[in-house]
């Protein structure tokens, strides 16, 4: 069966901090992967998508960047955080459907 | 672009009772429309997918049929339980393209008392 893992599970940081987000994908190869926003009680905005290692689109400009090192690892990041950063990130992979990961709480301050 | 509605929340039912929400969408294509659930803190989770016209998806007592001409999608359950308690979201997706990129409605909360 397949496994997402997200990390960490929530963040608190400052404004103007750099952040890192990581999601890890077990049981599936070469998975298309993507990530997500939520504002808290809003819906869900695609941010990235990618298809194979190295790979990564972009789908809206949110000052974020992502890159898939390996592949089973998705990674989000930016050097400045903002405060409409706040919010939470989802990861997903899918072969035909999209399945979720439980999700990063990142509140900026 | 493309865009789907939902029904306005919050809505709030006694335990028994129907359920129902609106979902529509505007495209110019014919997508494979879903619905996802999401419980509070957690990422959602994929109710069912229907991806053609006229079909009907169902799981755990919810079902929605995709009606082409009117194009619609909604989300029906019988007799809610307290445990349906979550956010319900309709989504389309095309098939063509690298990026199976899901477009959301904004969410339905439903709230189920006892």
């Amino acid at each position: 069966a397949q496994t997402i893992h997200q990390w960490p599970v929530a963040e608190i940081k400052a404004v103007g901090s750099p952040l890192s987000l990581g999601c890890t994908i077990k049981g599936k190869s070469s998975p298309n992967l993507y990530w997500y926003w939520q504002a808290t009680g809003g819906t869900l905005q695609q941010l990235f998508y990618s298809i194979t290692v190295g790979q990564v689109e972009s789908v809206v400009q949110l000052n974020l960047s992502a890159s898939r090192p390996k592949d089973d690892q998705f990674i989000l990041s930016t050097e400045k955080l903002l405060l409409s950063h706040s919010g939470f990130y989802l990861c997903a992979w899918s072969r035909y459907e999209q399945y979720f990961g439980p999700g990063t709480r990142l509140t900026v301050l | 672009g493309d865009s789907v509605t939902q029904t306005e929340g919050p809505v709030t039912l006694s335990e028994g009772t129907s359920l129902t929400v609106n979902c529509s969408y505007e495209t110019k294509q014919y997508p494979t429309l879903f619905w996802y659930v999401q419980y509070p803190g957690e990422g959602p989770q994929l109710l069912f997918k229907v991806p053609k016209a006229n079909e009907k998806g169902s799981n755990r007592g919810f079902e929605a049929t995709y009606n082409k001409e009117a194009t619609s999608f909604h989300l029906q359950k019988a007799s809610v339980q307290e445990s349906d308690s979550a956010v319900y979201y309709c989504a389309l997706r095309y098939s063509g393209g690298s990026n199976a990129k899901l477009t959301f409605g904004k969410g339905t909360k439903l709230s189920v008392k006892s």
